[in-house]
């Protein structure tokens, strides 16, 4: 099963405008990443937050991370319309010497010129 | 893509035959990933491998083999194609930090029809 739910599924919002998406999850977690995909590519790595860290910041990008609400929210402000993309949420757990990742079903953001 | 390639990037196939899907990297990374791409389901772990010759399920193996004799080789092996193995799949690349693997980088992505 999914661990990482997000919210909305869609959404369409006009270039200038910032974009405020959430991820939802279920178990622990030691890290929780967003990666965006362009259609017709691969995922892109955007950002990592660490299960100790509350919010992180890289260029328009700004990710919270709520742990006893097992919630997480990926703000892109001043959005473009080379923004337009999917977003996926993804939560790391370790395991031992290994970890995987286990990807949300993704957010589909159109930015309107 | 981060020096990850996939191929085939498209493949036709009918039901009942065998397709082997290669990833191929030149970062030297540790781990590599299998999962496929279906609307409603967003990327589903097939398989991973931690190293040569180290590989484990992950939460759609049902039908799918690897292997992987080099670093930089991850095959994904389809025993006996189906019409519901119809996909994009997609390879990862992760190395280690502190012992633990974080950030992911993907290929470009394989189209799978099975008819």
């Amino acid at each position: 099963s999914q661990q990482g739910e997000e919210d909305p599924q869609a959404l369409s919002i006009q270039e200038g405008e910032n974009a405020t998406m959430n991820c939802s999850y279920k178990t622990s977690i030691n890290n929780l990443q967003w990666y965006r995909q362009n259609s017709g590519r691969g995922l892109v790595h955007l950002i990592l937050i660490r299960s100790n860290e509350r919010e992180k910041h890289s260029g328009r990008l700004r990710v919270t991370l709520d742990t006893s609400k097992k919630s997480s929210s990926l703000l892109i402000t001043a959005s473009r319309a080379a923004d337009t993309a999917s977003y996926f949420c993804a939560t790391g757990l370790y395991t031992g010497a290994n970890s995987k990742l286990t990807f949300g079903k993704g957010i589909t953001l159109s930015v309107r010129p | 893509d981060a020096g990850i390639t996939q191929s085939p990037r498209h493949k036709v196939t009918e039901t009942g035959t065998p397709v082997t899907l290669r990833c191929h990297q030149t970062e030297n990374h540790r781990y590599m990933y299998w999962y496929r791409q279906d609307p409603g389901h967003g990327l589903r772990l097939i398989h991973y491998s931690y190293g040569v010759k180290d590989t484990d399920k992950g939460e759609v193996s049902d039908g799918y083999s690897v292997s992987r004799s080099k670093t930089e080789d991850f095959l994904l092996t389809l025993e006996s194609a189906t019409s519901s193995q119809t996909s994009v799949y997609f390879c990862a690349i992760s190395d280690s930090s502190g012992g633990h693997q974080e950030t992911q980088y993907f290929g470009p992505g394989t189209r799978l029809l099975v008819l």
